[in-house]
């Protein structure tokens, strides 16, 4: 069974940072794409970034409102993908999934159950 | 704003169809897949439509998905209370070299 447990959210200050983990089990993670997909209060889907897997490289790809504060890598070793937040803002306030996916598309099929964070003063 | 755009709202009464319709661009729908997505309260989302028109098992024949040109509909037939959600379209986008979602369709079973 497939699982993806997401945990490290939180309170942060704006321009503070934080490091998110999702805990991957039941499939095997070394060859799958990770994405991010993060939800604020009462709004829509957003795509935040995703990780290619090993043997496709495992190179990263982040939406335009994320680049250059937010990191992406993974740890096959503990089977967890990690996403590094820098430079928080107030928009950023969000529940954040983990979800695993395929290729160049919005094909997400397994989510974790998110993890809040919430960044304000 | 969201790149695709889908109806705030939409609602019907147990035993009708319903459609959502997601309108996008040469970008995103005209040359990729379309991903239908239900969200019930308080859960993470759940992959209901896949490759445009395709459901993963265990998803009701009641939900089927089409794409003509730069737009994409979920049409869900045999209304049922359970139905009572709120539902996302996304797909990759060439420009923007990421995936763009919907702003999402609220859908209510009267």
């Amino acid at each position: 069974e497939v699982q993806l447990v997401e945990s490290g959210g939180g309170l942060v200050k704006p321009g503070g940072s934080l490091r998110l983990s999702c805990a991957a089990s039941g499939f095997t993670f070394r060859n799958a794409w990770m994405s991010w997909v993060r939800q604020a209060p009462g709004k829509g889907l957003e795509w935040v970034g995703r990780i290619k897997g090993k043997t496709d490289g495992g190179t990263t790809d982040y939406a335009a409102p994320v680049k250059g504060r937010f990191t992406i890598s993974r740890d096959e070793s503990k089977n967890t993908l990690y996403l590094q937040m820098n430079s928080l803002k107030t928009e950023d306030t969000a529940v954040y999934y983990c979800t695993t996916g395929e290729g160049n598309s919005g094909y997400f099929d397994y989510w974790g159950q998110g993890t809040l964070v919430t960044v304000s003063s | 704003q969201s790149v695709l755009t889908q109806p705030p709202s939409a609602s019907g009464t147990p035993g009708q169809r319903v459609t959502i319709s997601c309108s996008g661009s040469s970008s995103n729908i005209r040359s990729n897949y379309v991903y239908w997505y239900q969200q019930l309260p308080g859960t993470a989302p759940k992959l209901l439509i896949y490759r445009n028109n395709q459901r993963p098992s265990g998803v009701p024949d009641r939900f089927s998905g089409s794409k003509s040109g730069t737009s994409a509909s979920l049409a869900i037939s045999g209304l049922r209370s359970e139905d009572e959600a709120d539902y996302y379209c996304a797909a990759w986008d060439d420009s923007l070299s990421g995936v763009v979602f919907g702003g999402g369709t609220k859908l209510t079973v009267l």
